[in-house]
């Protein structure tokens, strides 16, 4: 079975400045893809930006943009000039590729601040 | 375009009680599933489907039924609650022809409390 780990509970960071948040995962597989999702107090699940294992080229969402290492299993969220509205949970997810109908398997989130 | 609703938002039941919780999707997609979020933790996979009139077990079956009469509709049954089942439910998408894209689309979620 895969695995998620974010190893950070919290993150705070200034209002303008960049932060990254850590996600690793671990698999057998080959074929899957990577998904980061902000959770604000309304709950709601949103996807930020997702990540295809097969591409070598890191995704990027206007401010949002990750880091990934595939021989590391390392996937991280760098959020550029961060803004209010970005404090929020943040969730590191996997799923397996191959075209099934397979769930998302989520870390355990990180709790990000943004101090004005 | 609604996307997804779950029915009820909120709802308190007592140890033994029994309840349905619905899931709606008028996006037309083949693929639904049914979470569960605790304190803490991330969301977890309780069971899912793949069509109409079939269902899976995820990670965390016990003590759930689930059934998909209907392609739009989802539900999520506790026959007996507990409060170990306590916890904030979601119900999510995702359409087979999307699989290049491979965004589940979640609802608002429920929040139960078994007391």
């Amino acid at each position: 079975a895969q695995t998620v780990t974010q190893s950070q509970p919290e993150m705070s960071v200034q209002e303008a400045e960049t932060v990254t948040l850590s996600c690793t995962y671990d698999t057998s597989e080959s074929d899957y893809y990577l998904f980061w999702y902000k959770q604000p107090p309304s709950r709601q699940m949103i996807l930020v930006i997702r990540q295809e294992a097969y591409k070598q080229q890191n995704a990027t969402e206007n401010r949002f943009s990750v880091n990934f290492q595939k021989a590391a299993k390392s996937f991280s969220l760098k959020i550029s000039d961060s803004q209010l509205g970005d404090a929020a949970m943040y969730f590191c997810a996997y799923r397996s590729g191959g075209g099934g109908a397979d769930g998302l398997t989520f870390g355990k989130g990180t709790h990000l601040i943004i101090q004005p | 375009n609604a996307g997804v609703t779950q029915t009820p938002k909120f709802r308190v039941l007592k140890t033994g009680q029994s309840m349905t919780l619905l899931c709606a999707q008028d996006m037309n997609h083949e693929y639904m599933y049914w979470y569960r979020q605790d304190p803490g933790m991330g969301l977890r996979l309780i069971h899912y489907s793949v069509g109409e009139g079939t269902t899976a077990k995820g990670e965390v079956p016990d003590g759930y039924n689930v059934s998909r009469l209907k392609k739009q509709n989802f539900l999520l049954g506790l026959e007996s609650a507990a409060p170990s089942q306590t916890s904030v439910y979601f119900c999510a998408s995702r359409g087979y022809r999307d699989r290049d894209h491979n965004e589940q689309f979640f609802g608002p979620g429920t929040r139960l409390t078994v007391l």
